[in-house]
């Protein structure tokens, strides 16, 4: 069965310092994986996906298949980043799963 | 483009009473829709997978007697608590993926928070 961990709840960081949000998964087959981000009273929403290979606000995530990674990174946090954010897998069913999420602060 | 509704968006009902959620694609139609719950401070949990003129497929552990789930139309997916307990309390959030783009675009609905008395 497949599975996403995300081994820090919390992470804060001061405003204009580089942020890593980790996230670990375990899948037999070919996965997709997403970050997907939830600012405070907003729904959940798609942040980017491996696939794209793109940056959206300044956060990229590279798929590491060796290490079955798939870290968020940021070179400068701001403090609009603060929400929480979660990784997702998806199998090749369409099914997703989730990580437990990783609330970020970025302090002033 | 893409908007998921939610509708209620908060519900309180007694014990032994039936709710119902619905879940809307506003812009798109979505094949298939899902159905997640989630505990406070805790991811979502994938309960069931809707897809449109045919039965639900449940997650293990998910009584599909209890969470009834009905996906009439391209947009619109609806997720019936019967009986409900106070432990059916939750956060229910509902999700639709986008026909035109295929399997990995989820757009998520505001939630449900339900609490039974």
């Amino acid at each position: 069965a497949q599975r996403v961990t995300q081994p820090e709840k919390l992470l804060s960081v001061f405003k204009g310092a580089p942020v890593e949000l980790k996230c670990n998964y375990s899948y037999s087959g070919s996965p997709e994986l997403f970050w997907y981000v939830q600012y405070s009273r907003q729904r959940l929403q798609l942040l980017l996906r491996h696939i794209s290979r793109e940056s959206i606000k300044g956060f990229t995530a590279d798929l590491n298949k060796g290490e079955t990674s798939f870290h968020l990174k940021k070179p400068f946090a701001q403090e609009e980043d603060s929400a929480m954010y979660y990784c997702a897998l998806n199998t090749n069913a369409g099914k997703s799963t989730f990580g437990d999420g990783t609330t970020l602060t970025v302090k002033p | 483009g893409a908007v998921v509704s939610q509708h209620p968006s908060w519900v309180i009902c007694k014990s032994g009473t039936s709710v119902k959620i619905e879940c809307r694609s506003l812009d798109f139609q979505a094949t298939t829709m899902f159905w997640y719950r989630q505990f406070p401070k805790q991811s979502l949990m994938l309960m069931a997978t809707s897809n449109e003129g045919s039965k639900a497929t449940y997650e293990q552990g998910v009584e599909k007697d209890k969470f009834l789930i009905n996906h009439a139309s391209l947009t619109l997916s609806t997720l019936t608590v019967t009986s409900a307990h106070p432990e059916d309390s939750s956060f229910y959030i509902c999700s639709a993926r986008d026909k035109r783009t295929g399997r990995d675009t989820q757009y998520f609905g505001p939630g449900t928070r339900l609490l039974v008395l």
